[in-house]
């Protein structure tokens, strides 16, 4: 049962368009949401993050937006940049007790030039 | 500043052997995980130890076991690999006090014949 899902294994824009990364969770008790972008051979760095009393966060190029009702949230990059190109994890955690945090299955991007 | 290192980078075992994967990091922080990779699985969690002196099974904890040596390190132990263990291997740390975003290591790449 996954709790975290992100539906698209992969995602081809052209360089200065926007990218929407898409990530569905399932447990109403997660309220944080956090995204993290991995390089081959490296491990996952963080990238942004949302809590649940809010709906957009926004970090230079980056945008996160939650949608708790729908349970859905959204990475959008704009403009995107061929350096973009990784994989995009999207994880969910709950704030209180809570140390264990569930990733999505990824979703790579790919940044034409 | 290292941040999170992990050792080694690669391993191949024969089915049966046991083998330890090291991890440290220099952050002072007081809460890490041990993940594992799988294609089209996302990263999930083994174990973790919230602060030094206590540990937690994590998603998938059969088949391995932990040790926090100490603040900096924690360690985890395949006691009789097998196939289904092959995998790529990530450490990660976090500070408990602060947002949840957590640090990972380059990562161990662990093939089991």
């Amino acid at each position: 049962d996954q709790q975290v899902k992100q539906n698209s294994p992969s995602l081809s824009v052209q360089e200065g368009r926007i990218s929407i990364l898409n990530c569905d969770y399932t447990n109403s008790m997660f309220d944080y949401f956090l995204w993290y972008k991995k390089y081959p051979a490296e491990g996952p760095t963080f990238l942004i993050s949302i809590s649940s009393i809010k709906d957009k966060n926004e970090d230079g190029r980056f945008t996160v937006f939650l949608n708790k009702s729908a349970k859905h949230l959204s990475l959008h990059i704009v403009p995107s940049q061929p350096g973009d190109s990784a994989v995009y994890f999207c994880a969910a955690s709950r704030n209180t007790g809570g140390f264990k945090t569930i990733f999505g299955a990824g979703t790579r991007l790919f940044v034409k030039a | 500043n290292a941040g999170v290192t992990q050792t080694p980078k690669f391993q191949v075992l024969k089915t049966g052997q046991s083998m330890t994967l090291q991890c440290a990091q220099d952050m002072n922080h007081n809460s890490m995980y041990w993940y594992r990779q799988d294609p089209g699985m996302g990263l999930r969690l083994i174990y973790y130890s919230a602060s030094e002196g206590t540990t937690d099974k994590g998603e998938v904890p059969n088949g391995y076991n932990v040790s926090r040596l100490n603040k900096r390190e924690f360690s985890l132990r395949l006691e009789s690999a097998a196939p289904s263990q092959t995998s790529v291997y990530f450490c990660a740390s976090s500070d408990r006090r602060g947002a949840y975003e957590q640090y990972f290591g380059p990562g161990t790449r662990l093939t089991v014949t």
